[in-house]
């Protein structure tokens, strides 16, 4: 059953605190993104891989870090120096860089 | 980098009325797709235009790419509950980075 998961679906923090969201897909995509969604607000991109070993800072890079060193895994770490880290955090998975995303279900991050 | 602006933010129907959203760009795109998101969940991906003036149709939604490639619609023909949700477009770069718009919350009176 191919799909994109993320875990867990809700988490909560200190603030302080430095977190870690993951992401795996088994759909054999080579490019994968983060978005972080607020309430009423679109998708801004934090992070996006196009290739294992490599990523690139999206719109919204500050605070946050990435690593991509499997092609099926994504994870992103929320680090104390984001200013509001709460937030609904989506990754996705394209088969290339351009083509359909596939979304995750998504992690409600609260930091109080 | 590129923007992607998308109106209106919030639309508001009564059941069998039409509804359309609209995305613009300042810079000309390679390409557009559309997704949906329901209430608490996830994006889905609806579909993706390529050609200028393309126009294609899913049942009851017709999405159009301008002639330009700087501008989209989706509209929706006599909307029922089930469309209810957030409509978001993407629009891409020459290098394939997609950027989404601010969604435009449909919402649904029986």
């Amino acid at each position: 059953d191919g799909g994109i998961t993320q875990s867990p679906k809700y988490l909560f923090r200190k603030e302080g605190q430095n977190v870690t969201l993951s992401c795996e897909q088994n759909l054999n995509h080579d490019a994968m993104y983060w978005y972080r969604q607020d309430p009423g607000q679109g998708l801004r991109l934090i992070y996006y891989s196009q290739i294992v070993n490599d990523f690139q800072k999206g719109d919204i890079a500050e605070g946050y870090s990435v690593s991509r060193e499997k092609k099926e895994s994504f994870p992103l770490t929320v680090t104390s120096a984001q200013k509001n880290p709460t937030a609904f955090y989506l990754c996705a998975s394209s088969k290339v860089p351009g083509y359909e995303q596939y979304f995750g279900p998504g992690t409600r991050l609260t930091v109080t | 980098g590129q923007q992607v602006m998308q109106i209106p933010q919030y639309q508001h129907v009564q059941e069998g009325e039409d509804f359309t959203t609209y995305c613009n760009s300042s810079t000309t795109l390679s390409n557009i797709q559309w997704y949906k998101q329901r209430p608490g969940g996830h994006p889905v991906f609806l579909i993706q235009l390529v050609k200028s003036g393309e126009v294609k149709k899913q049942k009851r939604l017709t999405f159009q790419f301008g002639e330009a490639k700087k501008n989209s619609s989706l509209h929706i023909t006599a909307t029922q509950t089930t469309d209810v949700g957030t409509y978001f477009c993407a629009g891409g770069d020459n290098n394939n980075d997609m950027r989404f718009g601010a969604g435009t919350r449909l919402t649904v009176k029986p």
